[in-house]
């Protein structure tokens, strides 16, 4: 079974402060992974991508990937009230051509 | 950016009763959508791969008669729920890339939609 696991949360976070999100994929031959933000009640938006080991960094977002432990991760650093969100983690499955999605982790910005 | 619309944002139906969802990519072309259920606090879980002038293709478990997929135009997939029932209650989002694109960050989703079945 391909899974992509997250924890749950909620993530309390002081506002400025550095949130991290973890994510594991089981599948060892996904190439390509995702990091969407999702309002309640609102369709997920893509917020990094990242296809290489190592960092990718856009703005106050990274994403770090690490195939040989199998470990995707987001951090948001200077995080805002308005970060508050689920944050879902996605991997594609290259052999199916599949995104496969984690259950989210709920990040609350304390402001 | 390209923008994908759904109708109705949010409907509520009779158990029994058969509801129309519609997915439109607006300014641009998509010969493939994906069809997805989300459940509250639950993952988003595909359920089908809509194919314009052709079948859909369906993810294990998922019931193609009761979850009727047509993608009758580059620009518009519709997914019927036949014979609803409150377990069918759900928010289904569509995602669509852009024609010839081939890695799903160009992917854009819909804005959901939000089936309540009493």
């Amino acid at each position: 079974q391909k899974e992509v696991e997250q924890n749950s949360g909620p993530l309390s976070v002081p506002e400025g402060a550095i949130a991290s999100l973890n994510c594991t994929y089981s599948d060892r031959g996904s190439q390509s992974f995702f990091w969407y933000r999702q309002y309640s009640g609102k369709s997920p938006e893509l917020i990094m991508f990242i296809y290489s080991n190592g960092d990718k960094e856009d703005g106050r977002f990274t994403a770090q990937l690490n195939k040989a432990s199998q470990y995707v991760s987001l951090l948001i650093r200077d995080s805002q009230p308005s970060d508050s969100a689920t944050y879902l983690c996605a991997a594609e499955m290259n052999r199916d051509d599949k995104i496969i999605f984690g259950k989210g982790t709920r990040l609350h910005i304390l402001p | 950016g390209a923008v994908v619309s759904q109708h109705p944002s949010w409907v509520i139906c009779k158990s029994g009763t058969s509801v129309k969802i519609e997915c439109r990519s607006l300014d641009f072309q998509a010969t493939t959508m994906f069809w997805y259920r989300q459940f509250p606090k639950q993952s988003l879980m595909l359920m089908a791969t809509s194919n314009e002038g052709s079948k859909a293709t369906y993810e294990q478990g998922v019931e193609k008669d009761k979850f009727l997929i047509n993608h009758a135009s580059l620009t518009l997939s519709t997914l019927t729920v036949t014979s609803a029932h409150p377990e069918d209650s759900s928010f289904y989002i569509c995602s669509a890339p852009p024609s010839g694109a081939k890695n799903y960050n160009e992917q854009f989703f819909g804005p959901g939609t939000r089936l309540t079945v009493l």
